[in-house]
């Protein structure tokens, strides 16, 4: 069965300081997406990155950086020089499968609640 | 490009009535939609898969006559909760999916208040 987990419920860091956000998967197939979405107080979804499991590549995206290792089912967030703006839930997510039917949808992890303070 | 839509945003309704929730593509066809639950301070729950002409496939536990969903066009779902409850209030997310693309778009979530 699929399943995400982020240990963190909460992390509160002051800015500038770099903030590592915890994800760990399980699956049992072969072929499968990560994600990682940040969800402001609007609420609405933003989306992030997303990984397949073939590709193990460490991605860096300005201040943000993601360490994906399937040794450890582990797909990690990383973002340096934290800004208050950075202040969101961030959800990691799973989907299985190819397209179409009941492939394809999101597994979503608890979310990890991130405040950076001035 | 690919933007979702949902309206309304925010809606209060008396309990025992029913409500109705629009997710729109804007900018492309959407084979698939799906819609998502999240209560206070939770994770998103999937409730049901959409594709569209054909009947919604509901995950376990999710009442299919209380939350009836519609994907008549390539462009529109709903969802209507139907005699709400206060425990039916919760924020729902729709995201929608392209024939032949793996990415869901998110729509911007409609916020319902059961009283």
């Amino acid at each position: 069965a699929q399943k995400v987990t982020q240990a963190q419920t909460e992390i509160s860091v002051v800015e500038k300081e770099d903030v590592t956000l915890d994800c760990v998967y399980e699956t049992r197939d072969t072929t499968y997406y990560l994600f990682w979405y940040k969800q402001p107080p609007s609420g609405e979804l933003v989306f992030l990155i997303r990984r397949n499991s073939f590709d193990e590549q460490n991605e860096i995206s300005g201040r943000y950086s993601w360490n994906f290792q399937k040794s450890t089912s582990s797909f990690n967030f990383t973002i340096t020089a934290s800004q208050v703006v950075d202040s969101a839930v961030y959800f990691c997510a799973l989907s299985e499968g190819g397209y179409g039917g009941s492939q394809g949808n999101l597994i979503f992890g608890k979310g990890t609640k991130l405040s950076v303070k001035p | 490009g690919a933007v979702v839509s949902q309206h309304p945003s925010r809606v209060i309704c008396k309990s025992g009535t029913s409500v109705k929730i629009e997710c729109r593509s804007l900018d492309f066809q959407a084979t698939t939609m799906f819609w998502y639950r999240q209560f206070p301070k939770q994770s998103l729950m999937l409730m049901a898969t959409s594709n569209e002409g054909s009947k919604a496939t509901y995950e376990q536990g999710v009442e299919k006559d209380k939350f009836l969903i519609n994907h008549a066009s390539l462009t529109l779902s709903t969802l209507t909760v139907t005699s709400a409850h206060p425990e039916d209030s919760s924020f729902y997310i729709c995201s929608a999916r392209a024939l032949g693309e793996y990415e869901q778009y998110f729509g911007p979530g409609t916020r319902l208040t059961v009283t």
